[in-house]
């Protein structure tokens, strides 16, 4: 069961590069995510996209991209890699019908991906 | 705007005690909560998952419940274990398409 995958799990960047994170999911789900862990700060949403060709803002899109050109892929583009964007993302998905009547909505999430720029 | 707090930070308890994490939230109109855990340099596991309508689930040795009206959710573990020892998280849902809100964790140790 291979549920949400991210690559790579570790990636060093120096000030300016430009880098993306590949997520991909096989459980079918519509609704993907980005999350961005901080020590001692708890989990927050950078973008997220409620099916393909749908994405929507959360709370800490700058610095950001992201396209869903299938139910499968998520990826996160980092453009103008900043010091501020060291941190573990997270990619997750979940089931949820568009039309807001949830089957649950538990959330699945990838083992993360540690990002330092330096 | 949906926040979610969880209070203490950081607990230590002896093997074999009961215990329970506190959650609280802002928006009574909460759509579902849920508890994780999150082993270090690992992602999130979901543990349980209770809806507006529901006041608590169990699972094995855990059970969470959900207080809409005082803004309150438990995560109550029996018998703790030292296998227990990891960080967990609770999140809010206000709808049934937004996105999850995370409190930022409670780190348990259990010590044998």
């Amino acid at each position: 069961n291979a549920g949400v995958t991210q690559t790579p799990k570790f990636r060093i960047l120096k000030i300016g590069q430009s880098m993306t994170l590949q997520c991909t999911q096989d459980m079918n789900h519509n609704y993907m995510y980005w999350y961005r862990q901080d020590p001692g700060m708890g989990l927050k949403l950078i973008y997220y996209s409620v099916g393909a060709g749908i994405t929507d803002k959360g709370e800490v899109p700058n610095g950001y991209n992201v396209s869903r050109s299938t139910t499968e892929d998520f990826p996160l583009r980092l453009e103008l890699a900043a010091p501020s964007q060291t941190s573990v993302y997270f990619c997750a998905s979940s089931y949820s019908i568009r039309e807001g009547i949830s089957l649950g909505n538990t959330i699945y999430f990838g083992e993360g991906s540690w990002l330092t720029v330096v | 705007k949906q926040e979610v707090t969880q209070i203490p930070a950081a607990l230590s308890v002896p093997e074999g005690e009961n215990l329970v994490l506190n959650c609280s939230f802002t928006d009574s109109a909460i759509y579902n909560l849920q508890w994780f855990r999150q082993d270090p340099g690992k992602g999130l596991t979901s543990l349980l998952l209770i809806q507006s309508s529901q006041r608590e689930q169990t699972s094995g040795r855990l059970n969470a419940s959900l207080d809409k009206s005082s803004g309150r959710s438990t995560l109550y573990i029996a018998a703790s274990q030292p296998g227990d020892s990891a960080t967990y998280l609770c999140a809010g849902g206000s709808s049934g398409n937004t996105p999850l809100v995370f409190g930022k964790g409670t780190r348990l140790s259990v010590i044998a």
